[in-house]
């Protein structure tokens, strides 16, 4: 069975850092992209990140409205996801998914909550 | 960005009844490559979304065939046949041949 587990999220203020993870089982996850997909009441569903696999180098794309300030980065190793926040606002609240790549986001996690607010 | 339109917002149906959502895109979805990345996803209650069909007309693994899509181009079409009560959600069209995005999504719910 296919499970993505993220974890990571709480309550950090305006200017803060946070770092997601995703752990995932039930897949070969060296040989899928991953991405990071957040919701919001106020924008819907927002593709954040992607990260591709060793062999494209582990090349990233990011959302113009977070390049720069979030990080994307995995360690097949580990099977795992990661998600670096740094310079939050409060327009970054929502729920945060990893999801992994086939044709279209062929799995999703849980999701784990991030809120922004002093 | 490639804004992705939905209607209606709320479908009200009843059970056993067929329901159609409709998704446009603001430009066209076809990738160079030939592919078309279209694919339609179903949050229930609760739950993260769960993919239902891929490029355009591909039903996910363990997705009934009851669920059926089709369009080209910029305009796309999810149809359910037969809706049962674990089909109520809201149903959200993703297009990831530009950089993703997602519409706003179309509420199921019971009559």
């Amino acid at each position: 069975e296919v499970k993505l587990e993220e974890s990571g999220g709480g309550l950090v203020q305006p200017g803060g850092s946070m770092k997601l993870s995703c752990v995932a089982s039930g897949f070969t996850f060296s040989s899928y992209w991953m991405s990071w997909v957040r919701q919001s009441p106020e924008k819907g569903l927002e593709w954040v990140a992607e990260i591709r696999l060793k062999s494209d180098n582990y090349a990233t794309h990011y959302a113009e409205s977070v390049k720069g300030k979030f990080t994307i980065s995995r360690d097949d190793s580990k099977s795992r996801l990661y998600l670096q926040m740094n310079s939050l606002r409060a327009e970054d609240t929502g729920i945060y998914y990893c999801t992994g790549l086939g044709d279209a986001m062929d799995y999703w996690g849980q999701g784990t909550s991030v809120t922004v607010s002093s | 960005d490639v804004v992705m339109t939905q209607t209606p917002l709320s479908l009200p149906v009843s059970l056993g009844d067929q329901a159609s959502i409709s998704c446009r895109s603001s430009q066209s979805l076809v990738h160079s490559n030939g592919n078309t990345y279209l694919h339609w996803y179903l949050q229930k209650p609760g739950q993260s979304p769960k993919l239902l069909i891929y490029k355009v007309s591909n039903r996910f693994s363990g997705v009934p065939d009851r669920f059926s899509g089709s369009g080209s181009g910029t305009d796309f079409t999810l149809k359910i046949s037969r809706v049962e009560a674990e089909d109520l959600g809201v149903y959200f069209c993703s297009q990831s041949t530009h950089v993703p995005t997602f519409g706003g999504g179309t509420k199921l719910e019971i009559k």
